[in-house]
């Protein structure tokens, strides 16, 4: 079955250092990789939806200056998360919609990241 | 209200019995996705539907457009069962094809 990798699955940075999450699909072409973020017992919140070779769609409230998408290829979506600061801690999921089956439900390991 | 509601948000069973986890949506879906979470955070896809019914081993989901409802159910379920079971709303071919997510039930199994 199809298969997205998220790395790192763990991650402890400094404030003001930034952070660089990848989101892989394996065997498939991913033309749409969804960001979510999951805070503690409440479910996934999506961030932002980023396509290849364009810019990404954020969610409102979402700083896309915080939040750096990059989609530059077909299998490869990255986050970054600039001058993180605490609260900025949470559990971050990446998606990917296949480009043949148009469908949402690949999911990444998830990035738990905690800002110190 | 959501637009995605799920019952139980909670729910403990002891291992062998048979679990319903139920999924209400308001909205018009083209399918609905059931989740599996478990504590370390990761998330498997069970099961995408959009009409009838899906088996997959012990786990058997079911959906009713009309009503707009759907049920996951675990047969003999077993303590690895234990998890955070996530219901998913999803219009493709809409104008975002975002998913709405219900908030989670979670699930204890004791031996």
């Amino acid at each position: 079955g199809a298969v997205v990798s998220q790395h790192p699955s763990r991650v402890i940075c400094k404030s003001g250092t930034s952070v660089k999450i990848e989101c892989r699909s394996l065997d498939f072409q991913a033309t749409t990789m969804f960001w979510y973020r999951q805070f503690p017992k409440q479910s996934l919140m999506l961030m932002a939806t980023s396509n290849e070779g364009s810019k990404a769609t954020y969610e409102q409230g979402v700083e896309k200056d915080k939040f750096l998408i990059n989609h530059a290829s077909l299998t490869l979506s990255t986050l970054t998360v600039t001058s993180a600061h605490p609260e900025d801690s949470s559990f971050y999921i990446c998606s990917a919609r296949d480009r043949w089956k148009n469908t949402e439900a690949f999911f990444g390991q998830g990035t738990r990241l905690t800002v110190v | 209200k959501n637009e995605v509601e799920q019952s139980p948000q909670n729910l403990t069973a002891q291992e062998g019995e048979f679990i319903t986890i139920n999924c209400s949506y308001s909205v018009g879906i083209s399918a609905l996705h059931w989740l599996q979470q478990h504590p370390g955070g990761g998330i498997v896809s069970l099961f995408m539907l959009s009409s009838g019914k899906k088996k997959h081993g012990r786990l058997i989901a079911t959906i009713n457009i009309q009503e707009k409802h759907s049920s996951l159910h675990i047969t003999a379920s077993h303590p690895r069962d234990s998890a955070v079971y996530i219901c998913a709303a999803a219009n493709y071919g809409g104008a975002t094809n975002k998913l709405i997510f219900g908030t989670g039930t979670l699930l204890a199994v004791q031996p």
